[in-house]
């Protein structure tokens, strides 16, 4: 069964710094993996979607990158603004359609 | 483009009954999805599709029932309602060839009493 974890699950930062969050997962026979934003009582928006075969994705202020053999992928948010406060969640697309989700980073960024 | 649609928003259901969680996407989307979110359990997979007329078990299928009669729609069924089914409902889809990864709906919040 694919497992996916989150590091840390909550953090603060002030306005300004970069925000580093971490996923990883236990199967690395992903087809994809894929980030996504919560806002509170909100749906899922996604923020970048990153092959198997691809090593990193960029939009904007957003980075994230992925090392599949080691179960990883990391999102990278520079010079963060309270409107990133959210919740991020990471998941993998595995198996015969299957998404598999960790419980999320939730950040507070503060001004 | 209206993307996932989910309706109701919110719903109030007794212990016992029967209701149908609606999902329509407008996308021409082949794989589509039920998932539900509960505190700190993060989100599971309910049942899915891969196309009209096949449908599979997920993660937590228990007490649930899933048709695909068109590509548009793939209803959820609550058969008898539990408290423990209490948890807001999010279907998502996606094209077969993966460009964009999966499309989320804004979600049904069930609350069963």
């Amino acid at each position: 069964k694919q497992e996916v974890t989150q590091i840390p699950a909550a953090l603060s930062v002030p306005e300004g710094e970069n925000l580093v969050l971490n996923c990883s997962f236990t199967d690395s026979a992903i087809y994809n993996l894929q980030w996504f934003r919560q806002d509170p009582g909100k749906g899922l928006t996604s923020l970048l979607l990153i092959q198997s075969s691809q090593r990193e994705q960029t939009s904007g202020r957003l980075n994230a990158s992925l090392d599949k053999s080691s179960g990883r992928s990391t999102l990278y948010i520079a010079a963060s603004q309270p409107g990133d406060s959210a919740t991020y969640l990471c998941a993998v697309l595995y198996g015969n359609n299957r998404l598999a989700f960790g419980k999320g980073n939730q950040v507070v960024v503060i001004p | 483009n209206a993307g996932v649609t989910q309706t109701p928003k919110f719903q109030v259901l007794k212990t016992g009954q029967s209701m149908t969680l609606q999902c329509a996407q407008d996308m021409n989307h082949e794989y589509m999805s039920w998932y539900r979110q509960d505190p700190g359990m993060g989100l599971r997979l309910i049942h899915y599709s891969v196309g009209a007329g096949i449908t599979d078990q997920g993660e937590v299928p228990n007490g649930y029932n899933v048709s695909r009669s068109t590509t548009e729609d793939f209803p959820l069924r609550l058969l008898s309602a539990a408290p423990s089914q209490t948890s807001v409902y999010f279907c998502a889809s996606r094209n077969y060839l993966d460009r964009d990864g999966y499309t989320f709906g804004s979600g049904t919040r069930l609350t069963v009493v």
